[in-house]
């Protein structure tokens, strides 16, 4: 089976500007959650979706948002970028919540 | 609040020794538990799931370990290689909540 696979690996934006994310699951997987990592605050959660539903929101304010399709494809979307947004953004995926977690190799996001 | 701990944030040994790693956490209701590793700049991936119910799962030269009550997991590295080097991330899971990380243990093995 192929794995996670997130687009774009990497981005480079500028403040004020949004940006999207796409993660793919792997095949028959029907959760993904998104993450952000940064150096200072380590792996936070953001959110989770299941069967195009959000199950799960992190403490992340208004800006991010995501969605989930019908295939289980999913997209973040972050608003107004920020500095302090640069980050490495990891999409899981898992056949239901609570079961282990694949991740993919992330998007690494610049803001300037 | 979960608080999930990792010690010691970064560890050196050489190649061979046998090596554990622990994650603590403060609330001992969890659904499960997972453990990850990391290479610079990529992605996780997972090394071992264990329920709220097990005390133990293997993996090759791995084996985590569980005590709810006492609020700790171990990651335990059998005869450690350099390929091995990597940043190992615990995490929780409360029911269908969210996963909980810890902030990970840096582990480098040199030949």
């Amino acid at each position: 089976k192929a794995g996670v696979t997130q687009t774009p690996r990497y981005l480079i934006k500028t403040r004020g500007q949004q940006v999207t994310l796409s993660c793919s699951p792997i095949s028959g997987h029907r959760s993904v959650s998104w993450y952000q990592q940064t150096p200072g605050q380590g792996l936070q959660f953001l959110f989770e979706y299941f069967s195009e539903t959000q199950r799960n929101k992190g403490n992340f304010p208004g800006r991010f948002s995501g969605r989930q399709f019908s295939n289980s494809r999913s997209e973040m979307n972050v608003s107004t970028l920020e500095l302090g947004d640069s980050a490495l953004y990891l999409c899981a995926s898992s056949y239901q919540t609570g079961d282990t977690q694949y991740f993919g190799p992330g998007t690494r996001l610049t803001v300037l | 609040k979960q608080e999930v701990t990792q010690i010691p944030a970064a560890l050196s040994v050489p190649e061979g020794e046998n090596l554990v790693l622990n994650c603590s956490f403060t609330d001992s209701a969890i659904y499960n538990l997972q453990w990850f590793r990391q290479d610079p700049g990529k992605g996780l991936t997972s090394l071992l799931l264990i329920q709220s119910s097990q005390r133990e799962q293997t993996s090759g030269r791995l084996n985590a370990s569980l005590d709810k009550s006492s609020g700790r997991s171990t990651l335990y590295i059998a005869a450690s290689q350099p390929g091995d080097s990597a940043t190992y991330l615990c995490a929780v899971r409360r029911n269908t909540d969210k996963l909980i990380f810890g902030t990970g243990t840096r582990l480098q093995v040199f030949p």
